[in-house]
């Protein structure tokens, strides 16, 4: 069935990046976007970028650009978030969430687990 | 930027109530109106995109309405698995936008 599988927590200290996966299983890969949402604590939910595995195109969040950079691996059907430059305030649960390429506005139908990032000195 | 601004931020009902949140953008756009249910712990669910379809598997006591600025979740009649946060997202153009959230809470 369809899944998408996350990374493990990491914790890092200010200044340093994180790369965080997130594995497709069950579809094809190269035919739904992957987009990157991250949620602080106790807070609601931020939309970080998207990211197209068919063509590798990216769109990313204006607040984060210059610091994020997603990638993909079409052999693995793996797609990358690394953030870089990292601050206490990017500490978050990070999420990868599907939405098909084909037919646009049919939202994000599934995710993954989450992977908490702790920035920390 | 589109800003989409929900209402209220919390809310509390009792089981079998009927409930609307409400979701308004800051610029008009296409029916790319995306709501989104998340528990504690748990990953966000979608429940109803384009504005008033209801994603497989989701119960019909879930409807979506709106247009143009202004948008509505219904939960017709309340269960006790309801109460979580819900969340509309516009996915009309970058950045897709969230609102701030709605807590659902038990009266």
């Amino acid at each position: 069935q369809v899944q998408l599988v996350q990374s493990g927590a990491e914790v890092k200290k200010p200044g340093a990046s994180v790369k965080v996966s997130c594995k497709a299983y069950g579809y094809t890969f190269t035919t739904y976007y992957i987009h990157w949402v991250r949620q602080a604590p106790g807070q609601g939910l931020e939309w970080m970028g998207i990211i197209n595995p068919s063509r590798s195109s990216t769109t990313y969040a204006e607040k984060l650009q210059g610091r994020v950079t997603m990638t993909r691996d079409t052999s693995t059907s793996t797609v990358y978030m690394e953030l870089n430059s990292l601050r206490s305030e990017d500490t978050a649960l990070y999420y990868c969430a599907r939405e098909p390429i084909a037919v646009a506005g049919l939202g994000m139908d599934h995710w993954g687990q989450g992977t908490l990032v702790t920035v920390s000195s | 930027d589109i800003q989409m601004t929900q209402s209220p931020s919390s809310l509390s009902a009792s089981v079998g109530d009927r409930v609307t949140i409400s979701c308004r953008a800051s610029q008009i756009f296409n029916d790319y109106l995306n709501w989104y249910q998340q528990k504690p712990g748990k990953a966000p669910k979608l429940l109803i995109y384009a504005v008033s379809s209801l994603q497989s598997g989701v119960p019909s006591r879930f409807s979506g309405s709106g247009s143009g600025t202004d948008f509505t979740l219904t939960i017709s009649s309340l269960q006790p698995e309801d109460f979580a946060t819900y969340y509309c997202q516009q996915s009309y153009t970058s950045p897709h936008t969230f609102g701030q959230g709605t807590k659902l809470e038990i009266k």
